[in-house]
């Protein structure tokens, strides 16, 4: 299956930093991403949707000003996380989806461990 | 809205035992079934589609209109069984997906 890669896999910041995490898709062209945030022992709750070209688009109660999404390319889909704060410590994940043949499936990084100060 | 419920937090089977995962989802409309799994220290991969009826390792997964139902079963439990599975829910069109919370299941030897 195709390979999505995040960047940095753990994160140490101090209080009222930012923090800045990439999305690869290494050997396909994502024109859609989406960033997850998973608390321990719980599910994938999906943040945004990251989309090529255009602004992400959030789910509600995710603050967009926080969490700043960038897809600058096919390939590429980055979140920062603005004036981090220890309640922002948790588990971000990120999917790409690919589309063959008409037939479309998301593949998911292996996640980027935050932990605020 | 759309919404996925996996009602057992954690499945304990012993090795050969019969295994069902249950899902429930609330939607109206055609969703898409999925099962996602992580085996440990692994990344989220999917598992299976239900628009594929297919098995993947032994896993078979039946849509159930009538009962809103999606249960990922497998005849005999194996060790590497073991892991976290997620049961999901699309729209459909590309839309986004909907996880469940998760069931641990857990396989002993």
């Amino acid at each position: 299956g195709a390979v999505v890669s995040q960047h940095p896999s753990r994160v140490i910041c101090k209080s009222g930093t930012s923090v800045k995490i990439e999305c690869r898709s290494l050997d396909f062209q994502a024109t859609t991403m989406f960033w997850y945030r998973q608390f321990p022992k719980q599910s994938l709750m999906l943040m945004a949707t990251s989309n090529e070209g255009s602004k992400a688009t959030y789910e509600q109660g995710v603050e967009k000003d926080k969490f700043l999404i960038n897809h600058a390319s096919l390939t590429l889909s980055t979140l920062t996380v603005t004036s981090a704060h220890p309640e922002d410590s948790s588990f971000y994940i990120c999917s790409a989806r690919e589309v063959r043949g008409g037939r479309e499936e998301q593949f998911f990084g292996p996640g980027t461990r935050l932990t605020v100060l | 809205a759309q919404r996925v419920t996996q009602p057992e937090k954690l499945l304990s089977v012993f090795k050969g035992a019969p295994v069902e995962l249950k899902c429930n989802y609330s939607y109206s409309g055609s969703p898409e079934l999925f099962w996602y799994v992580q085996y440990s220290r692994q990344r989220l991969q999917l598992l299976l589609r239900h628009i594929s009826r297919e098995s993947i390792k032994g896993f078979t997964a039946d849509l159930n209109k009538g009962e809103t139902s999606f249960h990922l079963k497998k005849p005999f439990a194996q060790e590497e069984d073991s892991a976290m599975y997620y049961c999901a829910l699309s729209l459909g069109g590309y839309q986004k997906v909907t996880f469940g919370t998760g069931t641990k299941l857990q396989v002993i030897p």
